[in-house]
């Protein structure tokens, strides 16, 4: 009954090579995103979608692109990997409109880019 | 300039002591929400504690309380009885206005490690 669930939880993939991290929520959330946590544990955000659409695209560049099926799913796919993607990203969720709009996180993905 | 400041890189606690977290903030939006997450060494985000900038009492939840001064821009957590289950990183966030799909911005982190 997992709230806010990621895949792969640890990715190892070598520079250059295309790869993709899902995420679910199952709490009947409208709003998802994607943040991303540095080796020095600052975390950022990257992308967040409301009801589907694109909200906030925060400088990320553009090998990174995330995909909204539906509202309960935020995939992230990561073209030409690079180094400096290696991080933790992490996809959260929260309801608009509630007093709140606590954000709840996933597990994380730990990325390593060899 | 920082959006959210944690000075407290590390810090130790006894057991069954209280520890305060510092978290000062700048915004000029006049509503935003003040949050607290642990990240244990196990790495996931485990949401703390909230308080809205129009709550007029500060908030508790359990064994946490939040230190809301307004006029200060500072929302400092406390941690009452430390457990040695408290030994982790503490993340102050905020996010500014009501919008849709609004981020959170967070603070540096302060890494707890609590003593037996």
């Amino acid at each position: 009954d997992t709230a806010v669930s990621q895949t792969p939880k640890y990715l190892v993939t070598q520079m250059g090579n295309d790869k993709s991290i899902k995420c679910e929520q199952n709490l009947g959330h409208d709003t998802m995103y994607w943040y991303k946590q540095d080796s020095k544990k600052f975390l950022k955000i990257m992308f967040s979608y409301n009801n589907k659409e694109l909200i906030i695209n925060e400088t990320v560049p553009n090998r990174f692109s995330p995909k909204s099926p539906d509202k309960a799913h935020l995939n992230l796919h990561i073209n030409s990997l690079e180094l400096g993607d290696s991080a933790v990203y992490f996809c959260a969720s929260s309801q608009e409109g509630t007093p709140q709009e606590t954000q709840y996180f996933g597990p994380g993905t730990r990325l390593l880019v060899l | 300039a920082q959006k959210i400041t944690q000075t407290q890189p590390g810090m130790f606690v006894q057991e069954k002591e209280a520890v305060t977290l510092d978290c000062t903030y700048d915004t000029s939006d006049p509503s935003y929400g003040l949050f607290w997450y642990k990240q244990p060494s196990s790495g996931e985000m485990i949401f703390l504690i909230y308080q809205g900038s129009y709550d007029q009492q500060n908030a508790t939840e359990g064994r946490y309380s939040l230190n809301f001064q307004k006029a200060r821009k500072s929302a400092n957590l406390v941690i009452s009885a430390s457990q040695l289950g408290d030994s982790a990183m503490y993340f102050c966030a905020m996010r500014e206005g009501r919008a849709a799909g609004n981020k959170l911005t967070f603070g540096g982190g302060t890494r707890v490690l609590v003593k037996p």
